[in-house]
């Protein structure tokens, strides 16, 4: 079965550059969320999105932007990185705004700022 | 706002033994999801088992089930028959039935299976 897909898995970045993550949900998912795990911590939750529009939002910076686009994938946009923005950021994906269905991890993207 | 409080940052388990991890979970809603997910080295999350509020049967998935108590507002799982493969983090997980559908974790409990 098709699984959330993200890319790239590993990135590394300088302070103060950009980075952009992608997440391609299951076929016929229309809602993303994005999840931020940093080292030795437990995710937590920063932004989603139910077709197309932003739904929720967590404790995301300003730093940070994010959209879903019309083929329902998603881009989330950092910039001015800082140190501790380094973390796994996990892309998951569910079917509509049903309260009971499950969101679908991706294996996460690897950031590391230097 | 509602929290999700793991006490037990660690836990170890002999292999074909039983272990019993704790959750527990601060809300005023009366209607909510609570999930179990598994971080193993890998770091992909993976749903281990879901119970939903309004149930009062505790949920089983095959080696795990849970023990829900709604009042005392506890959420354990228990692991039967435990494997190597079950080594990894353990996330209790909070979702509310209205409003936001974001999930809340706890801290993580880390199993260790012993062969």
């Amino acid at each position: 079965a098709a699984g959330v897909i993200q890319s790239p898995r590993h990135l590394i970045k300088e302070k103060r550059e950009t980075a952009t993550l992608k997440c391609y949900p299951i076929p016929r998912h229309d809602t993303v969320y994005w999840y931020q795990q940093g080292p030795g911590q437990d995710p937590q939750f920063l932004i989603s999105f139910y077709e197309k529009m932003q739904s929720d939002k967590g404790s995301i910076p300003d730093r940070f932007s994010a959209q879903q686009f019309s083929d329902y994938h998603s881009e989330l946009n950092m910039s001015s990185l800082e140190l501790g923005d380094s973390a796994l950021y996990f892309c998951a994906s569910s079917t509509g705004q049903g309260r009971s269905a499950e969101q679908f991890f991706g294996p996460g993207t690897r950031l590391t700022v230097l | 706002a509602q929290t999700v409080t793991q006490s037990q940052p660690e836990m170890s388990v002999q292999e074909a033994e039983t272990v019993t991890l704790s959750c527990t979970y601060d809300t005023s809603e009366s209607d909510y999801y609570l999930f179990w997910y598994k971080q193993p080295p890998s770091r992909q999350m993976i749903l281990v088992i879901r119970q939903e509020a309004y149930k009062q049967q505790n949920a089983t998935e095959n080696r795990f089930s849970v023990n829900f108590q709604k009042a005392a507002k506890s959420f354990s799982i228990k692991i039967s028959d435990s494997q190597l493969g079950d080594a990894a983090m353990y996330f209790c997980a909070y979702r509310s039935a209205s409003g936001t559908d974001k999930l809340i974790f706890g801290t993580g409990t880390r199993l260790q299976v012993f062969p």
